[in-house]
């Protein structure tokens, strides 16, 4: 079935570092990838996302990569910042527009 | 930069009862959602909303559910008679075009007892 999974839950990182954000997915019909960031009590914030005819896109700190072969997808946030810290969210659909699939969640904690 | 906005940010409700969550989309968007998150697990899909109807619904959004936007604002999710597993926080989000990215509210926490 569909899934959307992530490989840490909590992930650690010290102010100024770079930090990557894994995400795997099983549905390889999937078309379109996004990350969410979500803060203490707040929705979703949209950071970034990629369609299946790419395989990577950048934006203001972040890049995402996807990989089809292996059906994973990666959030690059650089030089890690205090603002950074919260539950990031991967989540896929058909297209977009379409009902999105999320996964579980990695939380980031930065250190100052 | 435009939000979608959600009312009352906490509800709490007895079982049974109904309860009408609200959301004021982003103006010029056409495509509404609800998605709900229990606490500690992940988002998931209710619902969405296009051209006055539903489009897609989950296994989630039974009988006991049900959406409406009654003016050119509003979009609200409706339980009819709350469960406890109802409990959760619920999120509207809206899009302009078909193929753009989701916005979402800071969403409503249900609270059944």
């Amino acid at each position: 079935g569909e899934s959307v999974g992530l490989h840490l839950p909590t992930l650690s990182v010290q102010e100024g570092d770079n930090s990557i954000i894994n995400c795997a997915y099983s549905n390889s019909a999937s078309d379109y990838f996004i990350w969410y960031k979500q803060e203490s009590g707040k929705g979703p914030q949209f950071i970034i996302d990629i369609r299946s005819n790419m395989d990577k896109r950048q934006g203001q700190r972040v890049t995402v990569l996807l990989n089809k072969t292996v059906k994973h997808l990666s959030l690059q946030i650089a030089a890690t910042q205090p603002g950074d810290s919260a539950v990031y969210f991967c989540a896929e659909s058909k297209a977009a527009g379409n009902k999105l699939t999320f996964g579980g969640g990695t939380r980031v904690l930065v250190k100052p | 930069e435009p939000e979608v906005t959600q009312t009352p940010s906490h509800q709490v409700t007895q079982m049974g009862q109904e309860v009408i969550l609200r959301c004021v989309p982003i103006s010029n968007h056409l495509y509404f959602y609800w998605y709900r998150q229990i606490l500690g697990q992940k988002v998931e899909f209710l619902v969405s909303f296009y051209n006055n109807e539903i489009s897609e619904k989950s296994e989630i959004f039974d009988d006991q559910f049900s959406v409406e936007r009654p003016d050119g604002s509003n979009f609200t999710l409706k339980i009819r008679s709350t469960k406890l597993e109802d409990s959760a926080m619920y999120f509207c989000a809206s899009t302009g075009q078909g193929n753009s990215p989701l916005h979402f509210g800071n969403g409503t926490r249900l609270t059944v007892t």
